[in-house]
């Protein structure tokens, strides 16, 4: 069965420094996608990034990059110059196919808090 | 273009009530998902579908059923509401496969607060 662990239950940071979320997952399948998503408080939903298994170059997307380490089996996500609008709950989750964000499966998440 | 739509926003049930949970998409996605979140946690995963006529179970799908009729539309049903229910509950949707390596992204709607005293 797959899994995803989020070990940071909370952390703070100061505005405009970078901020690293720690993510392991556990699959024994080659073939898998990896996610991260935002949730402020105000409770949506937002994806940020995405990481397939079988893509060599870790996935960017504007101050969001993912940290792919496919041997350590971990997925970090760091975001480059933090802003106050930074501050949310981060989730990473795993889906069991590869290019697809079918059942998708969800990490505990990590509460990002930035101090002005 | 409306996105993922959610009905209602907010519900109170009495326990072994019944009701369904709405969920549309219009945008032709063949796969859709609903999932709970308890408060701290994660999103759990219940039902998900492929396209209309197929479903499937998720993490924790006891107490909920599904159908998908239309490409559209995938209602979440309780059919007698238990307090160990009581979550925000999301749907979801995409494409089924990302064509050609263009990225694609999954789509939330709104939630559904769920309270079953």
């Amino acid at each position: 069965a797959q899994k995803i662990t989020q070990t940071q239950p909370g952390m703070f940071v100061q505005e405009k420094e970078a901020v690293t979320l720690d993510c392991t997952y556990d699959t024994s399948d080659q073939s898998y996608g990896l996610f991260w998503y935002k949730q402020p408080s105000s409770g949506e939903m937002i994806f940020l990034i995405y990481q397939g298994s079988y893509d060599e170059q870790n996935a960017t997307e504007g101050r969001y990059s993912l940290n792919f380490q496919k041997a350590r089996k971990s997925a970090n996500l760091v975001i480059s110059a933090s802003q106050l609008g930074d501050s949310a709950m981060y989730f990473c989750a795993m889906s069991p196919e590869y290019s697809s964000a079918s059942k998708i499966i969800f990490g505990s998440g990590t509460r990002l808090s930035i101090r002005p | 273009n409306a996105g993922v739509t959610q009905t209602p926003k907010f519900q109170v049930l009495k326990t072994g009530q019944s009701m369904t949970l709405q969920c549309a998409q219009d945008m032709n996605h063949e796969y859709m998902s609903w999932y709970r979140q308890d408060p701290g946690m994660g999103l759990r995963l219940i039902h998900y579908s492929v396209g209309a006529g197929i479903t499937d179970q998720g993490e924790v799908p006891n107490g909920y059923n599904v159908s998908r009729s239309t490409t559209e539309d995938f209602p979440l049903r309780l059919l007698s509401a238990a307090p160990s229910q009581t979550s925000v509950y999301f749907c979801a949707s995409s494409y089924a496969r990302w064509v050609g390596g263009h990225q694609e992204t999954q789509y939330f709607g709104p939630g559904t607060r769920l309270l079953v005293l």
